[in-house]
């Protein structure tokens, strides 16, 4: 059963960049099957997904984020990596790592992690 | 302002019937891709509970059930528990702006 964990700082100073890992364990991250996402949940609103990447180095970034945004793959680690720059209020959120499953009718999370509490204050 | 419209909220008496909308347009679900859906428990990772718009993963009680037609999808809880009280998010693709994954707002279902 793949499981995967959260793992960066809790607190994050406006303007500074903010990195997060994600370690997967029960699965390898180079099954050419899936791709690993990042998704958040500001706090009282839903869900938002924030971009992707497969092992072979592709990614997809949500246009409204993907200037700020940086995404890396460590297979020797099984772990991937989501770093965001100029960071805000509004980016205080649970971050989520995720697997995705990717078929040409469209794609979805069937395994996620138990989320990373990130709040963006001086 | 979320591109797949959910109501925001829902409740009913144990036992009962729950469907939850999820409404979206010609650039996601009305181009022919899936609706999926996910329970999110507060302080717990969200869980698929629908893919593809009709398949349950293995472990999902047959109270969940899917549907799709159009530009609309449907999620319906049978036989309400009051272990169903969560949020409860629909997902699709959207073509439009390059293309995105995108979430509905959520749906807060709650147990009577």
């Amino acid at each position: 059963q793949v499981q995967l964990q959260e793992a960066g700082p809790g607190l994050v100073k406006p303007s500074q960049t903010l990195s997060l890992t994600c370690t997967v364990s029960g699965a390898s991250i180079t099954s050419g099957d899936y791709y690993w996402s990042w998704v958040r949940q500001p706090p009282g609103k839903g869900l938002e997904w924030i971009a992707y990447i497969h092992n072979n180095g592709f990614t997809h970034y949500n246009p409204s984020l993907k200037s700020r945004l940086t995404l890396s793959v460590d297979s020797s680690k099984n772990l991937f990596s989501l770093e965001m720059t100029s960071m805000t209020d509004a980016d205080t959120a649970v971050y989520y790592c995720a697997r995705l499953l990717v078929i040409p009718r469209g794609d979805w999370f069937d395994s996620w992690g138990q989320g990373a509490l990130v709040t963006v204050s001086s | 302002q979320s591109v797949l419209t959910q109501p925001p909220s829902m409740s009913g008496a144990p036992g009962q019937r729950v469907t939850i909308s999820c409404t979206g347009s010609n650039s996601n679900l009305g181009t022919g891709y899936d609706v999926h859906w996910y329970q999110h428990l507060p302080g717990r990772a969200p869980k698929l509970i629908i893919y593809s718009s009709t398949n349950r993963p293995s472990g999902v009680p047959d109270r969940f059930s899917g549907s799709k037609s159009g530009t609309s999808a449907s999620l319906a809880i049978t036989g309400l528990q009051a272990e169903d009280e969560a949020d409860y998010y629909c997902q699709s693709y959207d073509a439009g702006l390059s293309g995105s994954v995108v979430f509905g707002g959520g749906t807060k279902v709650t147990v009577l």
